[in-house]
């Protein structure tokens, strides 16, 4: 069965920290691994990673693959109370049409 | 931002009734997609549409139907609801299917008493 599982599940940091979410994956044909953001709403797309050891990076977000271990990172400095939201890991498959398997997010509170 | 409305936006209904959620959008984009977010689950892929006229099932299909008679509309029926169909739904858009970047809308909350 596919499956992408999220640690930790939750997560309490002060502005400032620098914070690691992770993500491991069991995807058949894996192709991708992508990062959503989830505030209040809609989840909004923030990396796609194909290329094991390459890091993306945008701002103060950065991310990187790991396909020996089926696991990424994402890590965020200096975090600020906007940064509170649920991060969504999501593995793309390369089977017929391709397809993503979700975990079901860590919830990150950055407190003032 | 990407231009998808759902609606409606909140809807409590009985079970047995059915219900139709729409999606529209300003894309103009070929793949459109309806997914349910749960806790403990996070988000799964209902039906998706590769153009007009043309959707697949997902892997939470069962209890669902969709159409898309025009690019811009995705429609997402429950025929009979059932409190086991009470989630969050999330319709999604992309430009491609291999790049796995979606576009979401703000979501439909649906209630099944």
């Amino acid at each position: 069965e596919d499956k992408v599982v999220q640690s930790p599940l939750s997560l309490v940091v002060h502005e400032g920290d620098t914070v690691t979410l992770n993500c491991s994956y069991e995807v058949t044909n894996f192709r991708s691994l992508l990062w959503y953001k989830q505030e209040k709403k809609a989840p909004t797309f923030l990396f796609m990673l194909t290329s094991s050891g390459i890091e993306k990076k945008s701002g103060r977000l950065s991310s990187i693959l790991d396909k020996k271990e089926l696991s990424s990172i994402l890590n965020i400095t200096a975090t600020q109370t906007g940064d509170s939201a649920i991060y969504l890991c999501a593995g793309l498959m390369n089977t017929g049409f391709q397809k993503l398997v979700f975990g079901t997010g860590t919830r990150l509170l950055v407190s003032p | 931002d990407a231009g998808i409305t759902q609606s409606p936006r909140h809807k409590v209904t009985e079970t047995g009734t059915p219900v139709t959620l729409r999606c529209h959008q300003t894309e103009n984009h070929r793949y459109m997609y309806w997914y349910r977010q749960d806790p403990g689950h996070g988000l799964r892929l209902i039906h998706y549409s590769y153009g007009v006229k043309d959707t697949d099932k997902g892997e939470v299909s069962d209890g669902y139907s969709v159409s898309r008679s025009k690019t811009e509309d995705f429609l997402l029926t429950l025929e009979s609801a059932t409190s086991s169909q009470t989630s969050v739904y999330f319709c999604a858009i992309s430009e491609s299917e291999r790049t796995g970047e979606l576009f979401f809308g703000e979501g439909s909350r649906l209630t099944v008493l």
